[in-house]
């Protein structure tokens, strides 16, 4: 399996800060990677996927970036609205395997 | 606008099978991509368990292979989970979701069923 290591585990900022949030394969991979939003009860939302195509609908705040083993999620001017956790996701091969998620919390 | 919905026991005793339905609307499962499952236990994070395609082509987690079974009934439109001889382990939140074949994303979930495993 293919196991994927998120950092931080969990972060606090404030409204209108960067935000960067880091996702590593433990194999390649190559662009095969998503991000997902999940708030509390709720189903995870597909923000990007194919390390850096935005899911339509998506803010354009949102970004991704990487291939091979690391991969980046950028938040450009965070919002409160994004105050959630963010998971990543490898498509590459099975099992799908999902990294352990990053809290984002307000500061 | 696709949409999946979840169905099923929400408590479910030690040894005994789970068994859920996910129904889909607003998209022909005979259409394409494939259809899956994924859990969450309480406070913890996502767990893949298997997929199925229309035709009944699957794949399993390995880690649950062994007491999973997927089926697809295109007739109503909707796919099942099965996991067999569960155990406290397997209380989570129980999601469906549409997996695209574009970049093999999950691009369309169900709210998701809390099974709790309990005598």
């Amino acid at each position: 399996d293919i196991q994927m290591t998120q950092s931080p585990s969990s972060l606090s900022a404030s409204v209108g800060d960067k935000v960067t949030i880091t996702c590593r394969a433990s194999q390649t991979i190559t662009r095969y990677l998503n991000w997902y939003q999940q708030k509390p009860g709720k189903a995870p939302n597909l923000l990007i996927y194919a390390a850096s195509t935005l899911q339509s609908g998506v803010p354009s705040r949102f970004s991704g970036s990487g291939s091979g083993t690391d991969f980046t999620l950028t938040i450009s001017s965070l919002q409160p609205e994004d105050f959630a956790t963010y998971y990543c996701q490898q498509s590459y091969s099975y099992p799908r395997t999902f990294g352990q998620g990053t809290k984002v919390e307000i500061k | 606008q696709v949409q999946l919905q979840e169905s099923g026991p929400g408590l479910v005793k030690p040894s005994e099978t789970l068994s859920l339905t996910c129904a889909v609307s607003g998209y022909s499962i005979s259409s394409g991509f494939y259809w899956d499952w994924i859990r969450q236990p309480p406070g913890k994070g996502l767990e893949w368990i298997a997929s199925i395609y229309h035709s009944g082509s699957t794949y399993h987690n390995p880690s649950l292979k062994s007491r999973v079974t997927i089926s697809v009934d295109t007739s109503k439109n909707q796919f099942s989970l099965k996991l067999s001889s569960v155990t406290v382990a397997d209380t989570a939140v129980y999601f469906c979701a549409r997996h695209d074949s574009s970049a093999w994303q999950f691009d369309y979930w169900g709210q998701g069923t809390l099974v709790t495993v309990s005598s």
